[in-house]
């Protein structure tokens, strides 16, 4: 069975610095891959997907994730982080011909020093 | 444009009754997915709509739990009997083409 795993639980950055969070999945082929993000009280907000060609994808908010395939991974980064990215992350993938139900990991929270 | 609401946005209920969670997705989206996220972990599917039917409702915990979606839009998930164990955010997402899928604000269920 498909899963994914965050292993970073908690994550705290001054604001400014750079982020990366941490993303690997279990999968037999290449699944479809998303970031998303979700602040207290509101639904998930898709950041960026990965579905072929560029193993780059830029997202929204100035975030960026690089698909590694040798390493089943799909990490997000973000040079400089703002007070307001202050949230959970989800990462999640599906996989094609499964009506695209998503796996998501156990989260990442992420907490931004002023 | 509208985005997935869902009703209502708290609910709290006893022990063995039963409940209904609306969710009405983003008009003209055909595929519809319900997800429940329990506190601390990531959201887990449940069951996914296309169209009218369920094409999939492997993550359905146990036959307590039903949703419908008659006319192709609105979908009820429907829970029997709660137990405490039901308490969650219950989530919708609807998606154009079975793709990219966007999230409703959810609904909390408290059974106590």
């Amino acid at each position: 069975a498909q899963s994914v795993t965050q292993p970073d639980i908690h994550i705290t950055v001054s604001e400014g610095a750079s982020l990366e969070l941490r993303c690997n999945y279990s999968y037999g082929a290449t699944p479809y891959l998303f970031w998303y993000v979700q602040s207290p009280g509101q639904g998930l907000q898709l950041l960026l997907k990965y579905f072929s060609g560029d193993t780059l994808v830029q997202g929204i908010k100035g975030f960026e994730a690089e698909f590694k395939r040798s390493q089943s991974s799909f990490n997000l980064r973000k040079p400089s982080v703002h007070w307001s990215d202050a949230a959970e992350y989800f990462c999640a993938v599906a996989f094609t011909g499964g009506g695209n139900k998503l796996t998501f990991g156990t989260g990442t929270q992420l907490k931004v020093e002023l | 444009g509208a985005g997935v609401s869902q009703t209502p946005s708290n609910k709290v209920t006893e022990k063995g009754k039963y409940v209904e969670l609306r969710c009405d997705p983003i008009s003209g989206h055909t595929a519809l997915y319900w997800y429940r996220q329990s506190l601390g972990q990531g959201p887990e599917f449940l069951i996914y709509f296309q169209g009218t039917g369920a094409a999939d409702d492997s993550g359905l915990p146990n036959d307590r739990f039903f949703a419908v979606r008659p006319e192709g839009s609105v979908s009820t998930l429907k829970i029997q009997r709660t137990e405490r164990g039901d308490s969650a955010v219950y989530l919708c997402a609807s998606s154009p083409s079975s793709d990219t899928q966007y999230f409703g604000p959810g609904t909390r269920l408290t059974v106590l």
